[in-house]
């Protein structure tokens, strides 16, 4: 019940393709959804959440679809670029739990070929 | 723009020798996470903090495993007695409150135990 899955494993998209990342949980409490990029040798950092109160979120290339009834979100990149080559978690969290800990997906390995 | 800094960058220590993990939460940020990323697979939680003392903590985070602020700056973790499958990057996080989603990443310390 804790888990998110997430596919696909990798992805490779041609420079100005689009690139979609899908993740599915099973935990109804969970309330918060982030996307965290990750560069080689670096930490993940923030790329963007969405609460379940809302079906999609944008900002910039970046769009969360998120299907409550199915349990499941995605992160699209639209026009994505060769920068955008990172590993892609889902993760998930409780908000106003114990504290904020996030569950994360298994990654996605995201290359844009130029 | 503040951020978290851990050290060592890396390493590297013999199964059954105690390592000691720091990091440098951003200032003004109350809570606190360790997470860990065995090679090739997902970030998983080990351990939240607040208010100096843990709020919460993963199976992983058994006995050989603490965590302390020992000042106003710093965040440790340490493992007593390490072993082998305790190789993995270790991140240290933060966040402004436990109801402020964004959690902060640092680079992360490479441990290798041999």
């Amino acid at each position: 019940q804790q888990q998110v899955k997430q596919s696909p494993q990798s992805l490779i998209v041609q420079k100005g393709g689009i690139s979609i990342i899908n993740c599915a949980y099973e935990n109804t409490a969970f309330d918060y959804f982030p996307w965290y990029q990750q560069f080689p040798g670096k930490g993940p950092a923030l790329l963007i959440a969405i609460r379940p109160d809302v079906s999609e979120k944008k900002e910039g290339r970046f769009t969360i679809s998120f299907n409550k009834s199915a349990k499941q979100f995605s992160l699209h990149i639209m026009d994505s670029q060769p920068g955008d080559s990172a590993t892609y978690f889902c993760a998930a969290s409780r908000y106003g739990g114990a504290t904020n800990k996030l569950i994360f997906g298994t990654g996605t390995l995201l290359a844009v070929q130029p | 723009e503040p951020e978290v800094t851990q050290t060592p960058s890396h390493q590297v220590t013999q199964m059954g020798q105690e390592v000691i993990l720091r990091c440098v939460p951003i200032s003004n940020h109350l809570y606190f996470y360790w997470y860990r990323q065995i090679l090739g697979q997902k970030v998983e939680f080990l351990v939240s903090f607040y208010n100096n003392e843990i709020s919460e903590k993963s199976e992983i985070f058994d006995d050989q495993f603490s965590v302390e602020r020992p000042d106003g700056s710093n965040f440790t973790l340490k493992i007593r007695s390490t072993k082998l499958e305790d190789s993995a990057m270790y991140f240290c996080a933060s966040s402004l409150t436990g109801f402020e989603e964004t959690q902060y990443f640092g680079p992360g310390t490479r441990l290798l135990v041999l």
